[in-house]
């Protein structure tokens, strides 16, 4: 049963538009929320986090909100650049149950320039 | 450069073989995991270490084994017990077992199995 859900699997923006992902949860007990990158061919990188007592965190062009009412958090890129192209994937973790992580299935970002 | 490597790249097996899967990292990390990724769903967790000589299983574990006789290294076999071992291996590092330590990744093995 997938607890961390991406359900969009592909997403085109325009050069200097802003780009949002989602990302939904199921599990009520995790507080700690992260979004990775991938480039084809590599490993995913980590790119930002948010622990639950947040509801935005913000790293350059880079922000996270979280809705906990929801179980929802999206990731905004603005301006969105054609090297942010990649596969962003969302993942939710407990802070007291160590570094387990479950991992959304991806959403596949193109930037059109 | 420090960094987690993985090889090789790409793995093909004839099925009812046992193939093991590679990965070392030089970041000096205790922490230490296996994930597998199938088409249209986020990475599983197979096995995780915190030290060396110490392991545990993830969510998925069942024919798959590790072993951690060294910090940098934790080799993943998938045994012929495993139902679908066609899938994209990824294997994580972290300085420690804490939620908020960074998993660091390598660049995953393809293992397609014949």
């Amino acid at each position: 049963d997938q607890q961390v859900k991406q359900n969009s699997p592909s997403l085109s923006v325009q050069e200097g538009r802003i780009s949002i992902l989602n990302c939904d949860y199921t599990n009520s007990m995790f507080d700690y929320f992260l979004w990775y990158k991938k480039y084809p061919a590599e490993g995913p990188t980590f790119l930002i986090s948010i622990s639950s007592i947040k509801d935005k965190n913000e790293d350059g062009r880079f922000t996270v909100f979280l809705n906990k009412s929801a179980k929802h958090l999206s990731l905004h890129i603005v301006p969105s650049q054609p090297g942010d192209s990649a596969v962003y994937f969302c993942a939710a973790s407990t802070l007291n149950t160590g570094n387990q992580f479950y991992f959304g299935t991806g959403t596949s970002l193109t930037v059109i320039p | 450069d420090g960094g987690i490597t993985q090889s090789p790249k790409y793995l093909f097996r004839k099925e009812g073989q046992n193939v093991t899967l590679s990965c070392e990292q030089n970041l000096n990390h205790d922490a230490m995991y296996w994930y597998r990724q199938d088409p249209g769903q986020g990475l599983r967790l197979i096995y995780y270490s915190q030290i060396v000589n110490d392991f545990q299983k993830g969510d998925i574990a069942e024919g798959y084994s590790v072993s951690r006789e060294k910090k940098e290294s934790f080799p993943l076999t998938v045994t012929s017990a495993q139902k679908n071992p066609t899938a994209f291996y990824l294997c994580a590092s972290s300085i420690g077992q804490v939620t908020t330590d960074t998993q660091y990744f390598g660049p995953g093995t393809r293992l397609t199995v014949l």
